[in-house]
């Protein structure tokens, strides 16, 4: 078993359709991050998050550290959200390791 | 304000050819992190380095691959006698500090093993 675990893997919704990610982890984290991958590769930091909530424009990140589990939603969606979506953990006893979850594949239709 | 550069962005080797992957990291980041991605999986840390040293190699394979980061010039991913498995994206980051909140990243490099 994966040690962080995102569903769905694969997500395709209509334009303007509220988008839920989420992201599961089986290890103690001191904190999560949130990151596109668009289909040219570049992949792009969108939240770190160690408790609570953040939200930039449409984004809202949540994490429940009691539960180990952190949400990704997109409100309004478009097509240009489609890409893949990535959740990944610091690990508590490191300062830089990251460990990755598969990611998200969104596409957003028109 | 130029991101962290990797170059080439594809690369198409032989098998038993050699693979060298380059990594600028931001200005003025002493720190630099390469991922490797392997097709339909998630990223996976293979090793950190600061200038002239390396911190932490335990994600890299202990065979054919190695990696250096001189005081002056990029950092240098080389992979040796390359096989097939090893066709990934392998993604460069780089901070300022040795803390993942500042990693920025790289473009990528696609490697195909042929």
């Amino acid at each position: 078993k994966n040690e962080v675990e995102q569903s769905p893997q694969n997500l395709t919704a209509q334009e303007g359709e509220f988008i839920t990610i989420n992201c599961s982890y089986s290890v103690g984290i001191s904190a999560l991050h949130w990151l596109q991958q668009h289909p040219g590769g570049g992949i792009v930091s969108l939240f770190m998050l160690s408790s609570g909530k953040k939200k930039h424009g449409r984004l809202i990140a949540t994490i429940n550290i009691q539960e180990k589990h952190s949400s990704l939603h997109i409100t309004a969606s478009h097509p240009r959200d489609s890409a893949v979506y990535i959740c990944a953990v610091n690990v508590m006893d490191s300062n830089y390791q990251l460990i990755w979850g598969a990611g998200t594949k969104l596409i957003i239709k028109p | 304000n130029a991101g962290v550069m990797q170059n080439p962005r594809h690369l198409v080797r032989r098998r038993g050819q050699e693979a060298r992957l380059r990594c600028s990291p931001m200005k003025g980041h002493s720190h630099v992190y390469w991922y490797r991605q392997l097709p339909e999986e998630g990223l996976k840390f293979m090793v950190y380095l600061q200038k002239e040293n390396i911190i932490d190699e335990s994600g890299m394979p202990k065979e054919r691959f190695s990696a250096e980061f001189p005081k002056e010039g990029p950092s240098i991913l080389r992979i040796q006698q390359v096989v097939r498995g090893d066709s990934a994206a392998y993604f460069c980051a780089s901070s300022l500090r040795d803390t993942s909140y500042e990693q920025y990243f790289g473009p990528g490099t696609r490697l195909t093993v042929t």
